[in-house]
């Protein structure tokens, strides 16, 4: 099965700390995502990468940003956390789009609760 | 920007009821996957559909992929306790997408005893 491993399920920071959100795969995919889940509005992209050291901005990118020095970490960086990060952060990855294989299914963390005070 | 709207937002219904969720757009997808996710964990894959008009049945639910490939839907037939949960649609753009996905809003799913 394939496992994708969040650091931490709940954190609690403060206004204008650097905050490090860590995701391990062990399924030696090439894409790995972020998200943030908010209710009433799904899973929004923030960033993804589909090899290491490439990254590219998803949907909702501003006041993130992201690293990915191997192939099976990824990392979401807060640089300067803000009350309107508190959010549910999940990490997935998948397989990297092959020919005829562009429906490859994301196998998400558990997610980690950040609250912002 | 390609969207997907889901509906309902919220469905609370009794054991033993059928449901459906919509999940539709203005623009193509190559593929339309479900998830549903419960309390404290991450979305899971129930099922993936890539051709205009496919139907999927998974035990009690079914899943059908519109001709146009810009909507579908999933049936609940009998519905029970262990159905409930958040229910997400999400969409492949295909081409250099990088198997990036767009989510519906997600649809949470009460069935009560």
């Amino acid at each position: 099965d394939v496992k994708v491993t969040q650091s931490s399920r709940y954190l609690v920071k403060r206004t204008g700390e650097k905050v490090f959100l860590e995701c391990v795969q062990d399924m030696d995919h090439e894409n790995m995502f972020w998200y943030r889940q908010d209710p009433g509005l799904g899973l929004r992209l923030i960033y993804f990468s589909y090899d290491v050291k490439m990254k590219e901005k998803g949907d909702i990118p501003e006041g993130y940003s992201v690293s990915r020095e191997k192939k099976e970490r990824f990392s979401l960086i807060l640089e300067s956390a803000s009350t309107n990060q508190t959010s549910m952060y999940l990490c997935a990855s998948s397989l990297l789009r092959r020919a005829n294989i562009w429906n490859q299914p994301q196998h998400f963390g558990d997610g980690t609760r950040l609250s912002i005070l | 920007t390609q969207l997907l709207e889901q509906s309902p937002q919220f469905l609370s219904i009794q054991e033993g009821e059928n449901l459906t969720v919509y999940c539709n757009s203005s623009s193509v997808f190559s593929s339309l996957q479900w998830y549903r996710q419960e309390p404290g964990e991450g979305p899971v894959l129930l099922v993936t559909v890539v051709t205009g008009g496919e139907v999927k049945k998974l035990k009690r639910l079914t899943f059908q992929f519109g001709d146009a490939r810009k909507d579908s839907s999933l049936h609940i037939t009998a519905a029970q306790p262990g159905d409930t949960g958040l229910y997400l649609c999400a969409g492949t753009a295909g081409g250099t997408s990088y198997g990036k996905l767009t989510f519906g809003q997600g649809t949470i799913l009460t069935v009560h005893p």
